[in-house]
């Protein structure tokens, strides 16, 4: 069964740089032309995506985030990151990780993780 | 990017009841477009993709349609589980975006 869970500090002060990874457990993320993705959700709810990771390490962004993120892996953890640099209050949001299936995007999503940007 | 307009913001609605939200596309997307569910404190949840095929395990309640820049998601007869906030997205071009969402509430 795919599970996906993301990890990360939470808190962030205004103008530093978050990191979060999210664990890949059930299937490895090279295999199956499966696109492993970030997407985040702001309070009130709009939902944003950032972008992709592809199973094969092909990666795209998110036109207007492209400037400060970077998506990477580890193949041998099996897990994928997500690094925001030069975050403002308005990036705070519910970061998810998400897979999706044969003919869907998005089917497999992990519970999120809270990221507060305050001093 | 393409904007996705979803209506009606919110909603109330009786066990039952025959539900249509829809969702408007600032350009053709080619019935690229799913429809997600999500319920307070959770990941949102795939029902239908291809503006009208019903992910596996999805009850069949739930109806998708549409075509050009106009789609639909419909639900037959509302059961109480279906309470929640429901998003489209298209995903016909890059970036992916995502309606603002229609919350479902019980009249």
């Amino acid at each position: 069964d795919v599970q996906l869970q993301e990890s990360g500090p939470g808190l962030v002060k205004p103008s530093q740089t978050v990191s979060l990874t999210c664990t890949v457990t059930g299937i490895s993320i090279t295999t199956g032309n499966y696109r492993w993705s970030w997407i985040r959700q702001f309070p009130g709810n709009k939902l944003e995506w950032i972008g992709y990771i592809y199973y094969s390490g092909t990666i795209t962004y998110n036109p207007s985030l492209t400037s400060r993120t970077t998506i990477t892996r580890d193949t041998s953890k099996n897990q994928f990151f997500l690094e925001m640099n030069s975050l403002t209050a308005e990036d705070t949001a519910t970061y998810y990780c998400a897979r999706d299936g044969n003919y869907a995007w998005f089917v497999y999503w992990g519970q999120g993780t809270l990221v507060t940007v305050s001093a | 990017d393409i904007k996705m307009t979803q209506s009606p913001s919110s909603m109330y609605a009786s066990l039952g009841e025959r539900v249509t939200i829809t969702c408007k596309a600032s350009q053709d997307i080619n019935s690229y477009l799913s429809w997600f569910q999500q319920k307070p404190g959770k990941s949102p949840k795939t029902l239908i993709y291809r503006a009208n095929r019903l992910v596996d395990g999805v009850p069949s309640r739930f109806s998708g349609s549409g075509s050009g820049q106009d789609y639909s998601l419909t639900i037959s007869s509302l059961e109480y589980e279906d309470m929640g906030i429901y998003y489209c997205l298209q995903y016909d071009e890059f970036p992916l975006t995502f309606g603002a969402g229609t919350k479902l509430e019980l009249k």
